[in-house]
């Protein structure tokens, strides 16, 4: 079947400019995750969706990033007037399940969006 | 400040055990643990979750002792395949919609 895909692979873009980000999950996934990984470093958690609700949007970087999810199924992360430090391969994943006790969810990864800015 | 701690590196030599240990002082108390590897270019791909005590699936075992303030990977018999960065992946004590990442350990596998 088909796994996490992500929209457009690539994206360069100059400072200044918004750019959105798309993620489709697996079918029937109720839970996605969207995480950022810049050059040669670890992965930082941004946001988390229990079907269209993200209840703590902290872990977005500053209030240039938003993200939305419709119908249970696409994301989107949209960032406002780029910055160089947004640079980095933004990730998607999705799990069958959210988090909570006894909540066995592998994360499924897309293969990312790398993000360039000028 | 919630933090998971891991060796930046290791090396092993095909054949051997490898055990690379995340240290999670500020851990959810309700969630799983989960070990992901990730080849350069690549999304992370799962090896193996737990709660506490131990657990083995057909890559790897995964040791989590009854405070669950730390987790052991363990890669029996290494192969060259298997060098790539492992992360340790757990939910954040502060939130129950937020994850952390653990920083990551390169492990070369050599001849």
């Amino acid at each position: 079947g088909a796994g996490v895909s992500q929209s457009p692979s690539n994206k360069v873009t100059e400072k200044g400019k918004d750019v959105e980000l798309r993620c489709d999950p697996i079918s029937g996934h109720t839970a996605l995750y969207w995480y950022r990984q810049s050059l040669g470093q670890g992965l930082e958690f941004l946001i988390y969706f229990q079907g269209n609700s993200a209840p703590d949007k902290s872990g977005l970087p500053s209030d240039r990033f938003s993200a939305e999810r419709t119908g249970g199924s696409v994301s989107t992360l949209t960032i406002q007037r780029t910055q160089q430090e947004d640079s980095a391969v933004y990730l998607c994943a999705s799990s069958p399940s959210g988090r909570g006790p006894n909540s066995y969810n592998e994360q499924f990864f897309g293969p990312g969006t790398r993000l360039t800015v000028l | 400040l919630a933090k998971t701690t891991q060796p930046i590196s290791m090396d092993s030599y095909e054949g051997q055990e490898v055990n690379i240990t995340c240290s999670h002082n500020n851990i959810a108390t309700n969630d799983y643990i989960t070990w992901y590897q990730q080849f350069p270019s690549q999304g992370p791909r799962f090896i193996i979750q737990g709660y506490k005590t131990k657990v083995t699936n057909e890559v790897a075992s995964l040791f989590i002792p009854a405070d669950r303030k730390s987790s052991t990977l363990s890669l029996p018999r290494v192969s060259l395949s298997d060098t790539a960065v492992y992360y340790c992946l757990v939910g954040d004590a502060r939130s129950s919609y937020k994850l952390i990442f653990g920083s990551g350990t390169r492990l070369l596998v050599r001849p």
